[in-house]
């Protein structure tokens, strides 16, 4: 089984939708939870970052934990065509050790 | 902060021949990680340094395979000689002391072995 798996998608919602990403991980060690979003020929960038489940919301974006079910998520409310990209989710333990990537569902957002 | 800087940003060659990739991190970052990204395998962490020395490079691949960080503002992935299944993006990335979780990424540089 891998560490985390995600849905590869591809996700094509009209915009203003709400869209629902999730992945689910394997090892409950993990404590650390992140969403990196990838443009296009472009490097990931950190979206949203977590500790402890329970929701954190930044504007649009609201990420989700529910360690109980290994299980995370990330909403975004009226979703726009700049939104359109590949998302990854990745978990981590503590320091020293390496960040785990999923492997991204990619999203467009169709206006 | 320009942000991780890396060069080239393409590199086309042909197979066994060498192939060096270059990473400039941020400054004041002490973790830097690279990384290859494929269709089919995702994000792979090859090798990460923590103040200039090799943290893990368990992902790298084979012998084939070499990374150094001679100092605080720079390393190297090479790859010799270089073969068609190498080609892929590879990122380097850099992170803060106390937060190797929140790692900035670099453009990238995509390679392709004919």
């Amino acid at each position: 089984q891998k560490e985390v798996e995600q849905d590869p998608g591809p996700l094509s919602v009209p915009e203003g939708a709400i869209v629902s990403l999730n992945c689910t991980y394997s090892n409950s060690a993990f404590q650390y939870f992140m969403w990196y979003r990838q443009y296009s020929r472009k490097g990931p960038e950190l979206l949203m970052y977590t500790y402890s489940s329970g929701n954190k919301e930044d504007g649009r974006f609201t990420a989700q934990v529910d360690k109980s079910s290994k299980y995370i998520s990330l909403f975004i409310r009226d979703s726009q065509p700049s939104d359109s990209a590949t998302y990854l989710c990745a978990i981590w333990k503590t320091s020293y050790d390496k960040v785990i990537f999923g492997p991204g569902t990619s999203l467009s957002v169709i206006p | 902060d320009a942000g991780v800087i890396q060069s080239p940003r393409h590199e086309v060659t042909e197979m066994g021949q060498e192939v060096t990739l270059r990473c400039k991190p941020i400054s004041g970052h002490n973790s830097l990680f690279w990384y290859r990204q494929t269709m089919m395998r995702g994000l792979e962490l090859l090798i990460y340094f923590n103040n200039n020395v090799p943290i893990d490079d368990s992902g790298m691949p084979e012998d084939r395979f070499s990374a150094k960080m001679p100092n605080a503002s720079f390393s190297t992935l090479k790859i010799q000689p270089s073969e068609p299944r190498d080609s892929a993006v590879y990122f380097c990335a850099s992170s803060q002391p106390t937060s190797s979780s929140e790692q900035y990424f670099g453009p990238g540089t995509r390679l392709t072995v004919t």
